[in-house]
C-alpha cells in the first residue's frame, strides 16, 4: 500500500518567515495530494491541493509542488502569521472505485510573533 | 465545500460499554468515511461507507468491534464496541461532495475517553 512520510514533525519560525514541509509517497499510482491544516480541537480543514498533471499551484500565500519522477511534495507557506499555527498533514490518494487518502504523520508548525 | 457535524463532540466512557457517533452533512454525498487520530498521530481510515451497501472496512478493523450504518445520502453512525481504554482516540467522519472530486471535508470530531 501507500507510505507518506512527512518531514519536519515540528517546525518553529519567526511571523514573516517562510515554512516548507516536505513529503514523500511510495506509490507511483498516487495521483492526487491534498494539504490539510489541522487547528487544536477542531477536525482537519483542505487548504490546498495538487494533482499529477500539475507541477505547482499556489493560493496566496500557500503554494504546492509536486515531483512526479521524485515521488515527493511540499508545501510552502510565505508571510508566515501567528494563526499559521497548527499541524499540518500532507496526504496522497489513489485512484480507484474510491479515493482511499493516506495521511503523513503531521508536521507542528509554530509561528512565533 | 460541505457542512459536517457530529454528535457527541467528546465523552467519557467505561470499560465494556459502546458508544454511538453520529455524523449528519448538510447536502447529499456518495462517500462517507470513518477515521481514527489517536492524540498527537496522524489520521488512520477506519471504514468507507456507502448509502445502501454494506461499509468497506480497512485492514485491522472489523464491522464486530466498528459497526457503522449509512440510512441515507446525508447521514452515517460509527459505533465502538466493548470499549477499552485503547480506544481513546478522536474519531471523525469525512465526507467526499461528489464522486470523482476526490476532496474530502471533515467534521469536527468526536473526543472519546475511555477509562
Amino acid at each position: 500500500g501507500e507510505n507518506v512520510e512527512q518531514h519536519p514533525s515540528t517546525l518553529s519560525v519567526q511571523e514573516g518567515d517562510s515554512a516548507v514541509i516536505k513529503c514523500t509517497y511510495s506509490d507511483s499510482a498516487s495521483n492526487y495530494f491534498p494539504w490539510y491544516k489541522q487547528e487544536l480541537g477542531k477536525g482537519p480543514q483542505l487548504i490546498i491541493d495538487i494533482r499529477s498533471n500539475v507541477g505547482e499551484k499556489k493560493d496566496q500565500r500557500i503554494a504546492v509542488t509536486l515531483n512526479k519522477t521524485a515521488k515527493h511534495f511540499s508545501l510552502h507557506i510565505t508571510e508566515t502569521q501567528p494563526e499559521d499555527s497548527a499541524v499540518y498533514f500532507c496526504a496522497a490518494s489513489q485512484p480507484g472505485g474510491y479515493q482511499k487518502v493516506t495521511f503523513g504523520t503531521g508536521t507542528k508548525l509554530q509561528v512565533i510573533p | 465545500s460541505a457542512v459536517i457535524s457530529q454528535k457527541p463532540s467528546r465523552d467519557i466512557c467505561q470499560r465494556g460499554t459502546s458508544l454511538t457517533i453520529q455524523c449528519q452533512v448538510d447536502s447529499q454525498v456518495t462517500m462517507m468515511f470513518w477515521y481514527r487520530q489517536q492524540p498527537g498521530q496522524s489520521l488512520t481510515l477506519i471504514a468507507t461507507a456507502n448509502q445502501g451497501s454494506e461499509a468497506t472496512y480497512e485492514s485491522g478493523f472489523v464491522i464486530d468491534k466498528f459497526p457503522i450504518s449509512r440510512p441515507n445520502l446525508t447521514f452515517s453512525t460509527l459505533t465502538v464496541s466493548n470499549m477499552s481504554p485503547e480506544d481513546s482516540s478522536i474519531y471523525l467522519c469525512s465526507v467526499e461532495t461528489w464522486t470523482g472530486s476526490d476532496e474530502q471535508f471533515f467534521g469536527p470530531g468526536t473526543r472519546l475517553t475511555v477509562l
